[in-house]
């Protein structure tokens, strides 16, 4: 069966720090992958997609990038974090033009 | 810009009584997907209708479209407390790229026991 793995769950960090966000896919091949970032009591907003090794697509322009160096790993970087950088963000993944399976999140505070 | 809308944004029912959300977009799409997501985790697929279905059932859910409307609802028959959650529909952009989901903002469900 599939799983979803992101890592940390929850962060801390100051303004200026670096970010690296990982999420890994087990259990398929070739997969779609997408990072979306969500506000308190709001819906997602989709940050990046890839369909394949190191194919990125930006959604917004923003302070944040992706990289996606092996089929099953997505990673959500920034070099200096904003205070508006905080928030909820998930990663999915898809097979075709079904369903999005999600990973648990990682909570992001910038203080 | 958002593509789905849900309405109400907040919902307060009594266990045992429905739960109706709905679900307004605004470009034609492929299908229409309803999620679920418990405070502070990762959202759950629910069901997905297709824009050549009018209807489905999954369990006590039951999910209309209407694509002349723009519109699709998401009925929860006989609520219960572990429910509550907010509800989100998405809509597919379609895209070579696979396909890409724009979400709403959500209904915030509560069922009181």
């Amino acid at each position: 069966s599939q799983t979803i793995h992101q890592w940390p769950a929850t962060l801390v960090q100051p303004v200026g720090s670096p970010l690296s966000l990982e999420c890994t896919v087990e259990g398929t091949s070739n997969p779609n992958l997408y990072w979306y970032r969500q506000a308190a009591g709001r819906g997602l907003q989709l940050l990046f997609y890839s369909v394949g090794i190191g194919q990125i697509s930006s959604e917004v322009p923003q302070n944040l990038s992706a990289s996606r160096p092996q089929d099953r790993q997505f990673i959500l970087s920034s070099k200096k974090l904003l205070l508006s950088d905080s928030g909820f963000y998930l990663c999915a993944w898809t097979s075709g033009w079904n369903e999005q399976f999600f990973g648990p999140g990682t909570r992001l505070t910038v203080l | 810009s958002q593509q789905g809308e849900e309405d109400p944004q907040a919902l307060s029912i009594q266990e045992g009584e429905n739960a109706t959300m709905n679900c307004s977009y605004k470009t034609s799409i492929n299908n229409l997907q309803w999620y679920r997501q418990n405070s502070g985790r990762g959202l759950v697929h629910l069901i997905l209708i297709r824009s050549n279905e009018r209807e489905k059932h999954s369990g006590r859910l039951r999910v209309t479209l209407d694509t002349s409307k723009k519109s699709s609802s998401l009925l929860i028959t006989a609520s219960r407390a572990a429910d509550t959650a907010s509800y989100f529909c998405a809509t597919d952009k379609a895209s070579n790229a696979g396909n890409m989901l724009t979400f709403g903002g959500g209904t915030r469900l509560m069922v009181k026991p």
